[in-house]
């Protein structure tokens, strides 16, 4: 079983319509969950963290955790053409030291005009 | 320079070579990340040092050898690869919490080296 599992895509959108994502994690003591942004070409950026059970909105952005269902999604409203990337979301347990993420294997957006 | 700076971009090398992926953060951070990307999988976690130590090694084969100086210097030795070694290397870097400290969990990433093994 994958760690981080996503539906590859493409999942494709049109324009001011909304993207949902979606991802469920294995490990259940995964406390920390976060969506990078990966441009075709260039590196992953963070977008979104999310801590605790339920909804957390950063502008366009809305993050959900279901921490029993161990799932968490990502909804982008009013899409545009610029979130046309691969989103990869990401898991960790925090430690002491030497936290790192697992991620998934990203799902891929297209955002029609 | 800013952020996170990888050297080469490009590699192209033969199984018998030697050579060596460099990466730099100016960022003031205390943990540095090799990733490798390979098409249609997931980002994979290769070495991570923190406080410049070593604190994971994801049962990476011995081909591949990273070394850390110093917190702003990370190193990724090649030798005797293979074809499948073929990727795109990203270098990281972090705050690493330590204690009480929440992780941020925001990974800054280089532009990657993108290796080519004939």
């Amino acid at each position: 079983q994958k760690e981080v599992e996503q539906n590859s895509g493409p999942l494709s959108v049109p324009e001011g319509a909304i993207a949902s994502l979606n991802c469920t994690y294995s490990d259940r003591g995964s406390q920390s969950f976060f969506w990078y942004r990966q441009y075709s070409g260039k590196s992953p950026e963070l977008i979104m963290s999310i801590y605790s059970n339920g909804d957390k909105e950063d502008g366009r952005f809305t993050a959900q955790l279901n921490k029993a269902s161990q799932y968490v999604s990502l909804l982008i409203r009013d899409s545009q053409p610029s979130d046309s990337a691969t989103y990869l979301c990401a898991v960790t347990l925090i430690k002491a030291a030497g936290n790192k993420l697992t991620f998934g294997g990203g799902t891929r957006v297209l955002v029609k005009p | 320079e800013t952020g996170v700076t990888q050297t080469p971009r490009h590699l192209v090398m033969g199984m018998t070579n030697k050579k060596s992926l460099k990466c730099e953060q100016h960022l003031g951070h205390n943990a540095m990340y090799w990733y490798k990307q390979s098409a249609k999988k997931p980002l994979e976690l290769m070495f991570v040092y923190s406080l410049e130590e070593r604190v994971e090694n994801n049962s990476v084969p011995s081909r591949f050898s990273p070394e850390c100086p110093n917190s702003s210097h990370l190193f990724l030795h090649l030798h005797t690869l293979q074809p499948e070694d073929s990727a795109l290397y990203l270098c990281a870097s972090s705050q690493d919490g330590g204690g009480r400290d929440k992780w941020t969990g925001e990974l800054f990433f280089g532009e990657g080296s993108r290796l080519t093994v004939l």
